[in-house]
Protein backbone atom coordinates (compact mmCIF):
# COMPACT_ATOMS: atom_id res chain seq x y z
CA UNK A 1 0.00 0.00 0.00
CA UNK A 2 1.08 3.79 0.10
CA UNK A 3 2.11 4.16 -3.30
CA UNK A 4 2.66 7.31 -4.83
CA UNK A 5 3.27 7.39 -8.84
CA UNK A 6 4.45 10.74 -10.90
CA UNK A 7 3.87 11.49 -14.60
CA UNK A 8 5.70 11.39 -16.91
CA UNK A 9 8.78 10.30 -15.44
CA UNK A 10 10.90 12.01 -17.85
CA UNK A 11 10.40 14.81 -19.66
CA UNK A 12 12.56 17.11 -22.41
CA UNK A 13 11.23 20.44 -23.22
CA UNK A 14 12.32 23.09 -24.78
CA UNK A 15 13.43 26.83 -23.54
CA UNK A 16 10.27 28.46 -23.14
CA UNK A 17 7.74 26.13 -22.58
CA UNK A 18 5.78 25.14 -19.64
CA UNK A 19 5.49 21.58 -18.36
CA UNK A 20 3.25 19.90 -16.28
CA UNK A 21 4.11 16.78 -13.82
CA UNK A 22 1.08 15.13 -12.01
CA UNK A 23 1.39 13.22 -8.29
CA UNK A 24 -0.77 10.40 -7.51
CA UNK A 25 -1.50 9.24 -4.12
CA UNK A 26 -3.07 5.48 -5.45
CA UNK A 27 -4.13 3.83 -2.75
CA UNK A 28 -4.81 6.51 -0.14
CA UNK A 29 -6.08 9.90 0.65
CA UNK A 30 -3.05 12.27 0.54
CA UNK A 31 -3.76 15.52 2.82
CA UNK A 32 -0.70 17.27 2.18
CA UNK A 33 1.82 16.85 -0.89
CA UNK A 34 5.66 18.10 -1.22
CA UNK A 35 7.39 19.26 -3.90
CA UNK A 36 10.92 18.93 -4.04
CA UNK A 37 13.83 19.61 -6.13
CA UNK A 38 16.75 17.32 -6.37
CA UNK A 39 20.14 18.66 -8.79
CA UNK A 40 22.42 16.09 -9.22
CA UNK A 41 24.48 14.27 -6.59
CA UNK A 42 22.83 16.72 -4.06
CA UNK A 43 20.02 16.16 -1.19
CA UNK A 44 16.56 17.12 -1.98
CA UNK A 45 15.46 20.55 -1.50
CA UNK A 46 11.70 20.95 -0.23
CA UNK A 47 9.91 23.80 -2.88
CA UNK A 48 6.20 23.87 -1.60
CA UNK A 49 3.66 22.11 0.17
CA UNK A 50 0.17 21.40 -1.20
CA UNK A 51 -3.42 20.88 0.67
CA UNK A 52 -5.98 19.56 -0.93
CA UNK A 53 -8.26 22.71 -1.76
CA UNK A 54 -5.93 25.81 -0.93
CA UNK A 55 -3.01 27.57 -1.94
CA UNK A 56 0.33 25.69 -2.11
CA UNK A 57 2.57 27.28 0.36
CA UNK A 58 6.23 27.89 -1.14
CA UNK A 59 9.82 27.84 0.43
CA UNK A 60 11.49 30.96 0.65
CA UNK A 61 13.36 31.33 -2.92
CA UNK A 62 11.04 29.50 -4.94
CA UNK A 63 9.20 31.91 -7.25
CA UNK A 64 5.28 30.60 -6.82
CA UNK A 65 4.14 32.21 -10.52
CA UNK A 66 7.12 30.09 -12.10
CA UNK A 67 6.46 26.72 -10.19
CA UNK A 68 2.40 26.73 -10.32
CA UNK A 69 0.75 23.72 -7.92
CA UNK A 70 -2.88 22.86 -8.25
CA UNK A 71 -4.38 20.39 -5.70
CA UNK A 72 -7.85 19.53 -6.94
CA UNK A 73 -8.54 16.57 -5.16
CA UNK A 74 -7.09 14.58 -2.27
CA UNK A 75 -5.28 12.38 -4.45
CA UNK A 76 -3.95 14.63 -7.23
CA UNK A 77 -1.03 17.02 -6.78
CA UNK A 78 0.63 19.04 -10.06
CA UNK A 79 3.38 20.97 -10.64
CA UNK A 80 3.16 22.78 -13.81
CA UNK A 81 6.99 24.33 -14.64
CA UNK A 82 6.24 27.72 -16.34
CA UNK A 83 8.23 29.11 -19.33
CA UNK A 84 11.10 26.55 -18.19
CA UNK A 85 15.01 27.75 -18.71
CA UNK A 86 18.23 25.08 -18.93
CA UNK A 87 18.92 25.94 -15.45
CA UNK A 88 15.24 24.41 -14.11
CA UNK A 89 16.65 21.23 -15.35
CA UNK A 90 16.29 18.78 -12.52
CA UNK A 91 14.72 15.91 -11.01
CA UNK A 92 11.47 17.07 -9.21
CA UNK A 93 10.16 14.71 -6.69
CA UNK A 94 7.19 14.64 -4.63
CA UNK A 95 5.81 13.14 -1.64
CA UNK A 96 2.66 12.68 0.01
CA UNK A 97 1.08 12.30 3.86
CA UNK A 98 -2.00 10.12 4.51
CA UNK A 99 -4.66 11.09 5.78
CA UNK A 100 -5.80 10.57 8.21
CA UNK A 101 -2.56 11.76 9.79
CA UNK A 102 -0.51 8.41 11.61
CA UNK A 103 3.00 9.03 12.07
CA UNK A 104 4.32 12.07 9.38
CA UNK A 105 5.36 9.46 7.12
CA UNK A 106 5.57 10.81 3.92
CA UNK A 107 5.50 8.57 0.70
CA UNK A 108 8.01 9.56 -1.74
CA UNK A 109 7.07 9.44 -5.93
CA UNK A 110 9.68 8.04 -8.46
CA UNK A 111 10.32 11.01 -9.40
CA UNK A 112 10.57 13.28 -12.69
CA UNK A 113 13.57 14.44 -14.57
CA UNK A 114 13.41 17.47 -16.45
CA UNK A 115 15.56 18.45 -19.07
CA UNK A 116 15.03 22.01 -20.37
CA UNK A 117 17.25 22.82 -23.92
CA UNK B 1 16.33 28.64 9.29
CA UNK B 2 16.19 25.38 10.21
CA UNK B 3 19.87 23.37 8.66
CA UNK B 4 20.45 19.51 9.02
CA UNK B 5 23.93 18.70 8.26
CA UNK B 6 25.17 15.24 7.84
CA UNK B 7 28.77 13.67 8.05
CA UNK B 8 30.47 12.38 6.19
CA UNK B 9 29.64 13.27 2.65
CA UNK B 10 31.06 10.11 0.95
CA UNK B 11 32.07 6.53 2.40
CA UNK B 12 34.21 4.30 0.76
CA UNK B 13 34.40 0.60 2.63
CA UNK B 14 35.17 -2.64 1.81
CA UNK B 15 32.29 -5.07 2.23
CA UNK B 16 32.05 -6.43 5.83
CA UNK B 17 33.29 -3.22 7.06
CA UNK B 18 31.14 -0.69 9.69
CA UNK B 19 29.46 2.38 8.22
CA UNK B 20 28.31 5.55 10.38
CA UNK B 21 26.63 8.65 8.92
CA UNK B 22 25.77 11.53 11.20
CA UNK B 23 23.32 14.03 11.22
CA UNK B 24 23.20 17.27 13.25
CA UNK B 25 20.16 19.83 12.96
CA UNK B 26 20.99 23.09 13.89
CA UNK B 27 17.62 23.22 16.08
CA UNK B 28 15.61 20.72 18.33
CA UNK B 29 13.39 18.46 16.11
CA UNK B 30 10.31 16.89 17.10
CA UNK B 31 11.41 13.58 15.12
CA UNK B 32 13.60 12.73 12.76
CA UNK B 33 13.52 10.55 9.67
CA UNK B 34 15.78 8.05 7.67
CA UNK B 35 16.04 7.41 3.85
CA UNK B 36 17.94 5.47 1.81
CA UNK B 37 18.11 6.68 -2.49
CA UNK B 38 19.94 4.39 -4.60
CA UNK B 39 21.43 5.71 -7.70
CA UNK B 40 18.65 6.75 -9.97
CA UNK B 41 16.00 6.03 -7.69
CA UNK B 42 13.90 7.65 -5.36
CA UNK B 43 14.12 8.27 -1.11
CA UNK B 44 12.49 5.16 0.39
CA UNK B 45 11.51 5.42 4.20
CA UNK B 46 13.67 3.51 6.63
CA UNK B 47 12.59 4.35 9.97
CA UNK B 48 11.33 7.21 12.39
CA UNK B 49 12.41 8.28 15.26
CA UNK B 50 10.76 10.20 18.36
CA UNK B 51 11.69 9.87 21.61
CA UNK B 52 14.69 11.38 23.06
CA UNK B 53 18.04 8.89 23.43
CA UNK B 54 15.54 6.68 21.27
CA UNK B 55 17.48 3.69 19.22
CA UNK B 56 15.95 1.26 16.79
CA UNK B 57 17.21 -1.44 14.63
CA UNK B 58 16.42 -3.32 11.90
CA UNK B 59 18.53 -6.14 11.45
CA UNK B 60 22.55 -4.86 9.86
CA UNK B 61 21.21 -1.04 10.83
CA UNK B 62 21.00 0.60 13.72
CA UNK B 63 19.44 3.93 14.04
CA UNK B 64 19.61 6.44 17.15
CA UNK B 65 18.22 9.69 18.21
CA UNK B 66 19.87 12.03 20.40
CA UNK B 67 19.20 12.85 24.02
CA UNK B 68 18.60 16.87 22.68
CA UNK B 69 16.86 15.97 19.96
CA UNK B 70 19.55 17.35 17.20
CA UNK B 71 21.25 14.73 16.18
CA UNK B 72 20.84 11.45 14.75
CA UNK B 73 23.16 8.72 13.30
CA UNK B 74 22.42 5.47 11.84
CA UNK B 75 24.86 2.58 12.03
CA UNK B 76 25.14 -0.05 9.73
CA UNK B 77 27.25 -3.63 10.49
CA UNK B 78 29.25 -5.57 7.98
CA UNK B 79 27.67 -3.93 4.82
CA UNK B 80 26.97 -5.36 1.58
CA UNK B 81 26.78 -4.38 -1.35
CA UNK B 82 23.34 -3.77 -1.19
CA UNK B 83 23.97 -0.95 0.92
CA UNK B 84 25.27 1.26 -1.95
CA UNK B 85 23.25 4.29 -2.35
CA UNK B 86 22.70 7.85 -0.65
CA UNK B 87 21.60 8.04 2.99
CA UNK B 88 19.47 11.11 4.32
CA UNK B 89 18.13 11.68 7.20
CA UNK B 90 15.50 14.60 7.46
CA UNK B 91 14.24 16.50 10.40
CA UNK B 92 10.73 17.88 11.62
CA UNK B 93 10.74 21.10 13.93
CA UNK B 94 7.62 21.84 16.59
CA UNK B 95 4.93 23.32 15.22
CA UNK B 96 5.40 22.56 11.37
CA UNK B 97 4.92 19.37 9.45
CA UNK B 98 7.99 19.47 7.27
CA UNK B 99 10.90 17.93 6.77
CA UNK B 100 14.05 19.29 5.83
CA UNK B 101 16.22 16.67 4.64
CA UNK B 102 20.10 16.28 5.45
CA UNK B 103 23.07 16.70 3.21
CA UNK B 104 23.16 13.15 2.86
CA UNK B 105 25.83 10.33 2.37
CA UNK B 106 26.81 8.36 -0.22
CA UNK B 107 27.94 5.01 0.54
CA UNK B 108 30.20 3.08 -1.79
CA UNK B 109 30.64 -0.91 -1.03
CA UNK B 110 33.54 -2.31 -2.72
CA UNK B 111 33.42 -6.05 -3.11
Amino acid sequence: GAVVSQHPSWVICKSGTSVKIECRSLDFQATTMFWYRQFPKQSLMLMATSNEGSKATYEQGVEKDKFLINHASLTLSTLTVTSAHPEDSSFYICSARERPITSYEQYFGPGTRLTVT
Amino acid sequence: GQQVMQIPQYQHVQEGEDFTTYCNSSTTLSNIQWYKQRPGGHPVFLIQLVKSGEVKKQKRLTFQFGEAKKNSSLHITATQTTDVGTYFCAGRGSGTYKYIFGTGTRLKVLA
